[in-house]
């Protein structure tokens, strides 16, 4: 079963515009929620994570929103670029075992 | 500070065949995780291995598919015998010794398709 859902499975968004993405996870176990950014034909990059003892992390233009109680996460890009145009996943693993569950993906595309 | 290589690129085989990719951690590092994406999919974990040990396999398939780390050399996932569903992009991941599951830093991968 999909351990992590991701939402929307593709985005449209204006430069300068705020792009969201969303997961959700069931396994309360998970304690570590990584952000990948991947171009076509290249492997996933880490662009963010966050580990669930705060409920925001900021890094430039990428935050990370987590609300423990509703078991979600969201992905914010804001000043949204073309050059952020890329797939985002959405991952979660234990810091204790040995994968990351990612969810499906979102295509991003910043129209200039 | 080459990061982590996977060869070959790009790999097409016939139905029956079979597949041999190979991954190069990143220098210093001595764990490998191999991942599997199916179109419009993300990403599923296959093998963790660390040199010469297999320590998690449980999302390999149970046959045609093997995985391997040697003392020497790059680590191998082999698919036997493949068909036209094992046609997917295919991810390696190292991380460093005694680092933590967060620290994976992922290859370009290799596409391979099944005719």
């Amino acid at each position: 079963q999909q351990q992590v859902k991701q939402s929307p499975q593709s985005l449209i968004v204006q430069k300068g515009g705020i792009s969201i993405i969303n997961c959700a996870y069931e396994n309360t176990a998970f304690d570590y929620f990584p952000w990948y950014q991947q171009f076509p034909g290249k492997g996933p990059a880490l662009l963010i994570a966050i580990r669930p003892d705060v409920s925001e992390k900021k890094e430039g233009r990428f935050t990370i929103s987590f609300n423990k109680s509703a078991k979600q996460f969201s992905l914010h890009i804001m000043d949204s670029q073309p050059g952020d145009s890329a797939t985002y996943f959405c991952a979660a693993s234990m810091m204790s075992g040995n994968q990351f569950y990612f969810g499906t993906g979102t295509s991003l595309t910043v129209i200039p | 500070n080459a990061g982590v290589m996977q060869n070959p690129r790009h790999l097409v085989r016939r139905r029956g065949q079979e597949a041999r990719l190979r991954c190069s951690p990143m220098k210093g590092h001595s764990h490998v995780y191999w991942y599997r994406q199916l179109p419009e999919e993300g990403l599923k974990f296959m093998v963790y291995l660390q040199k010469e040990n297999i320590i998690d396999e449980s999302g390999m398939p149970k046959e045609r598919f093997s995985a391997e780390f040697p003392k020497e050399g790059p680590s191998i996932l082999r698919i036997q015998q493949v068909v036209r569903g094992d046609s997917a992009a295919y991810f390696c991941a190292s991380s460093p010794l005694g680092g933590e599951v967060g620290e994976q830093y992922f290859g370009p991968g290799t596409r391979l398709t099944v005719t």
